[in-house]
């Protein structure tokens, strides 16, 4: 079965500034993919990075990176010059192997504060 | 190229109505999805479709009843909802290929009165 832990309460962080958001997850499988979605308030889930497995090099994708740590199984979201619309609930997911289906971490809301 | 449609984007019903909920993508993608969603909570898998047949049913109640008429479209169909179906539900499309990434569109916002 896989599983992901987002555990981090609310986090807040100030304009520009750099933040990290935890994912952790477990797996059997040696092939999956990770992958960020953010959901503003107004509800849509707005994919923003994914790393396979096999990756070697951490994504990156504009001012998101992910540190993909896979020993640990550890894949976290660093947002580089928080923005005030970077405020939203942020959901970690894994695609095990070629499953369709994906696991979604339970989220971290980030408030950027002006 | 990401663009997934939901119509309508808030829904309200009553116990003994008859609505549909509908998705739309134009993206060539052949499979697709929907959730739901309570708030504060991550989305639940309802239901898959893969080149228009339906691959899973995540044992869903009979009162929401899913249809891919074609690769573009996907409908669910509700009927004698219940309060605790108020939710948010959300369709979305895979694009297959190395990440298999979903797409979703931007939700209906359902309350069952």
């Amino acid at each position: 079965a896989q599983k992901i832990t987002q555990t981090q309460p609310g986090m807040f962080v100030q304009e520009k500034e750099a933040v990290t958001l935890d994912c952790t997850y477990d797996t059997s499988d040696q092939s999956y993919g990770l992958f960020w979605y953010k959901q503003p308030s107004s509800g849509e889930m707005i994919f923003l990075i994914y790393q396979g497995s096999y990756d070697e090099q951490n994504a990156t994708e504009g001012r998101y990176s992910l540190n993909f740590q896979k020993a640990r199984k550890s894949a976290n979201l660093v947002i580089s010059a928080s923005q005030l619309g970077d405020s939203a609930m942020y959901f970690c997911a894994m695609r095990p192997g070629a499953n369709s289906k994906l696991t979604f971490g339970k989220g971290i809301t980030l408030s950027v504060r002006p | 190229d990401t663009e997934v449609t939901q119509t309508p984007k808030h829904l309200v019903m009553g116990m003994t109505n008859k609505k549909s909920l509908k998705c739309e993508q134009h993206m060539g993608h052949r499979a697709m999805y929907w959730y739901k969603q309570k708030a504060k909570k991550p989305p639940e898998l309802m239901f898959v479709y893969s080149y228009e047949k339906l691959s899973i049913n995540e044992s869903v109640p009979s009162r929401f009843s899913p249809e891919c008429p074609n690769s573009s479209l996907l409908n669910l169909h509700l009927h004698a909802l219940q309060p605790e179906d108020s939710a948010l539900y959300l369709c979305a499309t895979r694009k297959a290929g190395r990440t298999d990434t979903q797409y979703f569109g931007p939700g209906t916002r359902l309350t069952v009165l």
